[in-house]
């Protein structure tokens, strides 16, 4: 089955060690995506890669990078993780097609902070 | 900015109740998808609706989508356990969504 596959499922790190969240997917979708979600909160857009070109949202923190190095795989770094950074990380596929946007979740990554 | 506002954000309800969960915006969209996320995994696409004024039906969910396209319904027809989760809805513009607060449900037995 096509799906979007998150690597680790959870993750725990230390305050201040980098940590490395992959993402995986094998719809063929041109866009992927990056979440940020806390508890009982909706997902917060932190930035997308539309083929290579990647577009970083305005309040992202420049403590989260991203890499796409092919159409199947991407990666979110956080250099130095701070308490505040423990959430949901959900990474995202899409295909744009005509006028709308259907958006594919992985299961994603817990990431604890300790 | 655009904003999607979702009502109500908690509902606790019997098996077998019925229930509407609502999603309004300023805005315009082309188009607005329902996701449905349980504890712990990703947010799980239910539905999408494009055209303004269109109705879908996914076993006991109705959902609608407003002549405008600036709001939608989901409607749940007697209500089960397994609905229990948090329900988001989001508005696509362009390879952008903007997601509603969410909606957390939990039916009881």
């Amino acid at each position: 089955d096509a799906m979007v596959i998150q690597n680790p499922r959870y993750q725990v790190t230390q305050f201040g060690k980098p940590v490395t969240l992959s993402c995986s997917q094998t719809l063929n979708h041109n866009v992927m995506y990056w979440y940020q979600q806390k508890s009982s909160q909706a997902p917060k857009l932190l930035f997308h890669y539309y083929d290579k070109d990647f577009n970083n949202e305005a309040d992202t923190p420049d403590n989260f990078q991203s890499r796409r190095p092919n159409t199947s795989f991407c990666f979110l770094d956080i250099r130095s993780p701070g308490l505040g950074d423990a959430a949901m990380y959900l990474c995202a596929t899409s295909r744009l097609a005509g006028a709308y946007n259907e958006q594919f979740f992985g299961p994603g990554t817990r990431l604890t902070v300790l | 900015t655009q904003l999607l506002e979702q009502s109500p954000q908690f509902l606790s309800i019997q098996e077998g109740e019925n229930l509407t969960v609502y999603c309004n915006s300023s805005s315009v969209f082309s188009s607005l998808q329902w996701y449905r996320q349980e504890p712990g995994e990703g947010p799980v696409l239910l539905v999408t609706v494009v055209t303004g004024g269109e109705v879908k039906k996914l076993k006991r969910l109705t959902f609608q989508f407003g002549d405008a396209r600036k709001d939608s319904s989901l409607h749940i027809t007697a209500a089960q356990p397994g609905d229990t989760g948090l329900y988001l809805c989001a508005g696509g513009l362009g390879n952008m969504l903007t997601f509603g607060g969410g909606t957390r449900l939990m039916v009881k037995p």
